[in-house]
């Protein structure tokens, strides 16, 4: 099966812990992306990838990081300076424009 | 900054009927936009796109409509079933770049048996 993979479903953490998000792709896409999605709301783009060992921020980076040594691979960390990091997080991966969306993380922070 | 943006947030329709959501852009130099279905708790599926070259395109049972002049796209889906309740959103290129996607917030649509 082709697609794109992210572990785990859910994931929670204590306040002040950093925590990694994993995305994988066998689709052989170039680029690779993070989003973020709170409830009710549109997508908002943390980081993305065009190719391998290089990223560009997106619209909301403060707190996050991210990788890219692998085509297959694209983990997002969470970072404790991430003042509100509860909420979905979507990874997709594409060759141009469409975007093929893996199925979530959803990470709660208490 | 430009931005994609949604006239309806929620759309409730009768099994059978046909549905439209809307959605407004505003940056001209966009010139790919896609549709996407999300239920609950998961991720974003393609439904359908168009380029700015064109004025139409149908898929099965949905059909997206582009009118550049006031910067429209809407997205016509036929006999509207209860599997196509979910949150429906546009994207648009990011002014005509190859990678970035702009979201608009997105429609829910519910259909009532």
């Amino acid at each position: 099966d082709g697609g794109i993979t992210q572990s785990p479903k859910y994931l929670f953490r204590k306040e002040g812990q950093n925590v990694t998000l994993s995305c994988e792709q066998n689709l052989n896409h170039d680029a690779m992306y993070w989003y973020r999605q709170d409830p009710g709301q549109g997508l908002r783009l943390i980081y993305y990838s065009q190719i391998v060992n290089d990223f560009q921020k997106g619209d909301i980076a403060e707190g996050y990081s991210v990788s890219r040594e692998k085509k297959e691979s694209f983990p997002l960390t969470v970072t404790s300076a991430q003042k509100n990091p509860t909420a979905f997080y979507l990874c997709a991966s594409s060759n141009y424009y469409e975007q093929y969306f893996g199925p979530g993380t959803r990470l709660t922070v208490t | 900054g430009e931005s994609v943006g949604l006239h309806l947030p929620t759309l409730s329709v009768q099994e059978g009927d046909n549905s439209i959501i809307n959605c407004a852009y505003s940056n001209s130099a966009s010139d790919y936009f896609i549709w996407y279905k999300q239920e609950s708790g998961k991720g974003p599926q393609f439904i359908i796109d168009i380029r700015s070259n064109m004025d139409k395109r149908q898929g099965q049972r949905v059909t997206v409509l582009l009118n550049k002049t006031v910067k429209h796209l809407s997205l016509q889906i036929a006999a509207t079933q209860p599997g196509d309740s979910a949150v429906y959103f546009c994207a648009e290129n990011s002014g005509g770049s190859n990678y970035k996607l702009t979201f608009g917030k997105g429609t829910l649509l519910t259909v009532n048996p």
